[in-house]
């Protein structure tokens, strides 16, 4: 049981450069998330996955897009990356009705 | 909206002093509590959680009490270890229309000295 895994671990891009971040879960959950960690700001929600087939919104959605491909997986889309996009990607998942999340090891992601 | 609010680190402490880490928070609804942990190069765990006001969420020897009254969640631990070096984040979650947010403190990070 690996619970929740992530790819890459790290990465580094050029402005403009596109990539996608994969996400997993082995848990059966229903919800995935996708948080950004910056220092002294705490994690912070980008996207998130209800149920399998949708999709909404976080506080901070700009400059990205998401997939829920399955149940098991959740990618999120860089589609021309920036400065301001440096920084740590961890995704969780949890039960539906249950409020306790689950995170990945996160990915390290620097944008030159 | 929701918001949490948790002391400012960095705390440095000496091995098995008490710990105290202050969080506070403001939500709409009655919303569940948790202290998430994150260790060096790792992602976050949780530490522990309380559903309901007056509950106490409690492991591996820390402890936490969900206080309506003074809406707080403080984190406290009688004796740390210098394995207890880490990050603690503070998070709260209300549910509405079938959506299942956290929203975290910014972090307050713990270095235990020998």
């Amino acid at each position: 049981n690996a619970g929740v895994t992530q790819t890459p671990k790290f990465q580094v891009l050029k402005t403009g450069q596109s990539m996608t971040l994969q996400c997993a879960q082995d848990m059966n959950h229903n919800s995935m998330y996708w948080y950004r960690q910056d220092p002294g700001m705490g994690l912070r929600l980008i996207y998130y996955s209800a149920s399998e087939g949708t999709t909404d919104k976080g506080e901070v959605p700009n400059g990205y897009n998401v997939s829920r491909l399955n149940k098991r997986e959740f990618s999120l889309r860089l589609e021309s990356a920036a400065p301001s996009q440096t920084s740590v990607y961890f995704c969780a998942s949890s039960v539906l009705d249950t409020y306790e999340q689950y995170f990945g090891p996160g990915t390290r992601l620097t944008v030159t | 909206g929701n918001s949490v609010t948790q002391m400012e680190g960095p705390v440095t402490l000496s091995e098995e002093a008490f710990l105290t880490i202050n969080c506070t928070y403001t939500a709409t609804g009655y919303p569940s509590l948790f202290w998430y942990v994150q260790y060096p190069g790792e992602g976050l765990q949780l530490l522990l959680k309380a559903t309901k006001a007056d509950d106490k969420g409690s492991n591996k020897g820390f402890e936490a009490t969900y206080r309506k009254e003074t809406t707080s969640f403080h984190l406290e631990k009688g004796s740390v270890q210098v394995s207890d070096s880490a990050v603690y984040f503070c998070a709260l979650s209300t549910s509405g229309a079938g959506s299942y947010q956290l929203t975290f403190g910014k972090g307050t990070k713990l270095s235990v000295i020998p």
